[in-house]
Order: C-alpha cells, then sequence, then structure tokens
C-alpha cells in the first residue's frame, strides 16, 4: 500500500534552534516528492521539489534531502523563526498519472517559542 | 497571495442546510481540485476537473456535489450534511491533471466548515 508516514506528529523548538523533519514513504514507483507549508488557516504552499536524480534542495533556511533507495526524505529549518510555526507536510507522487496517485503525509505540526 | 482564492473562509451550517463553496483561481491553469483536509489526517482528495472536465470522484457521497463552470471557477454544493463533514475544505489548481515534478498545485487559504 502506498503510504506517506511522517515524524514527529509534532515539535516544540526554541526560537533560533535548528530542527529535522522526518519522511518516509512506500510509495512506488516514484517520481517527485514536495514539502509543503501550512500556516494556521492557509493552504499549504510549496517549499522544494526532488526528483528521483536529486538528493538535497535548499530554500532559504529550509533544506530538503532524498534518498530515493531508502525512501526517507528530510527538511531541516536551521536559524528557526517564529514564522516558521506551522505544519510541514511531505507529498510523494507517482509519476505522471492521475491527482489520486499523489500521497500526502499527515505532516508535522512544528511550533517555534520565543 | 497564491493567486487561487476561496469563499466564504467560514462556514456554519445545519445538517439540514444547503450552502455552496467557491474556488477561482487567477493563474490559467486547467485542473482543480476539491480536497478535505481533517485533523491529524492527510488531505483527502475529493474531486478532480481537467479542462472543465470531472477526471476524479474519490468516492465521495452525493450529499458533496462539485460543479466547474469553466477553468477558473469551481464550486462544491453541500445538502444534508452530518456533524463528521466539518473539516477544512481545501480547493488547489494546477497547469494540467498530472503528479509530475512540473504540475505543481497551488492551494487556496480553504473554507472552514463546521456542520451542527
Amino acid at each position: 500500500k502506498n503510504q506517506v508516514e511522517q515524524s514527529p506528529q509534532s515539535l516544540i523548538i526554541l526560537e533560533g534552534k535548528n530542527c529535522t523533519l522526518q519522511c518516509n514513504y512506500t510509495v512506488s514507483p516514484f517520481s517527485n516528492l514536495r514539502w509543503y507549508k501550512q500556516d494556521t488557516g492557509r493552504g499549504p504552499v510549496s517549499l522544494t521539489i526532488m526528483t528521483f536524480s536529486e538528493n538535497t534542495k535548499s530554500n532559504g533556511r529550509y533544506t530538503a534531502t532524498l534518498d530515493a533507495d531508502t525512501k526517507q526524505s528530510s527538511l531541516h529549518i536551521t536559524a528557526s523563526q517564529l514564522s516558521d510555526s506551522a505544519s510541514y507536510i511531505c507529498v510523494v507522487s507517482p509519476g505522471y498519472s492521475s491527482a489520486s496517485k499523489i500521497i500526502f503525509g499527515s505532516g508535522t505540526r512544528l511550533s517555534i517559542r520565543p | 497571495e497564491t493567486g487561487v482564492t476561496q469563499t466564504p473562509r467560514h462556514l456554519v451550517m445545519g445538517m439540514t442546510n444547503k450552502k455552496s463553496l467557491k474556488c477561482e483561481q487567477h493563474l490559467g491553469h486547467n485542473a482543480m481540485y476539491w480536497y478535505k483536509q481533517s485533523a491529524k489526517k492527510p488531505l483527502e482528495l475529493m474531486f478532480v476537473y481537467n479542462f472543465k472536465e470531472q477526471t476524479e470522484n474519490n468516492s465521495v457521497p452525493s450529499r458533496f456535489s462539485p460543479e466547474c463552470p469553466n477553468s477558473s471557477h469551481l464550486f462544491l454544493h453541500l445538502h444534508t450534511l452530518q456533524p463528521e463533514d466539518s473539516a477544512l475544505y481545501l480547493c488547489a489548481s494546477s497547469p494540467r491533471e498530472a503528479g509530475g515534478p512540473y504540475n505543481e498545485q497551488f492551494f487556496g487559504p480553504g473554507t472552514r466548515l463546521t456542520v451542527l
């Protein structure tokens, strides 16, 4: 069964600290993996996307990694800010197929404390 | 601003009411989607429209009825809902329907629906 598992479910860290969120998937075949950020009361916004041949992608203080062999991805946030408080959703797509094959994780709820 | 707008942002309705959710995208995309987001659960795909034609109905109960009059507008008509239908309903659009790496979905802010 195609699945995307994210950990931890929630995380609280102090402002300025770094953190890493995890995403494990069993989706096959694999085309690409996205990380979305969803602020409270807003829709998800794409942070990064990686295809099979990419193993790291950065977007400012956000760095995503992908290990297609172990089917794991991580999202590292450096020098966290209060505005990083949000849910982070890992999304895996098996390729050029119907939208119903796109698999969403349940998300990690990140809270940054001052 | 993501280019996808949704109205209303909040809706409270009784189980016997009829209401509609509206979504509009200003991105020139050809595919539009309705998702349901419940607390601590993954987004659930409900419907997909590609070039105004419905291509996916993910076993959604008939009390939810979508309408796509053109590529820029998408509606979700609601009637006889149940309390368990309370959730955040997200609309999204993308250049076309697919899961490819160059086919990013852009989401609206959602409608928070409460069914009493």
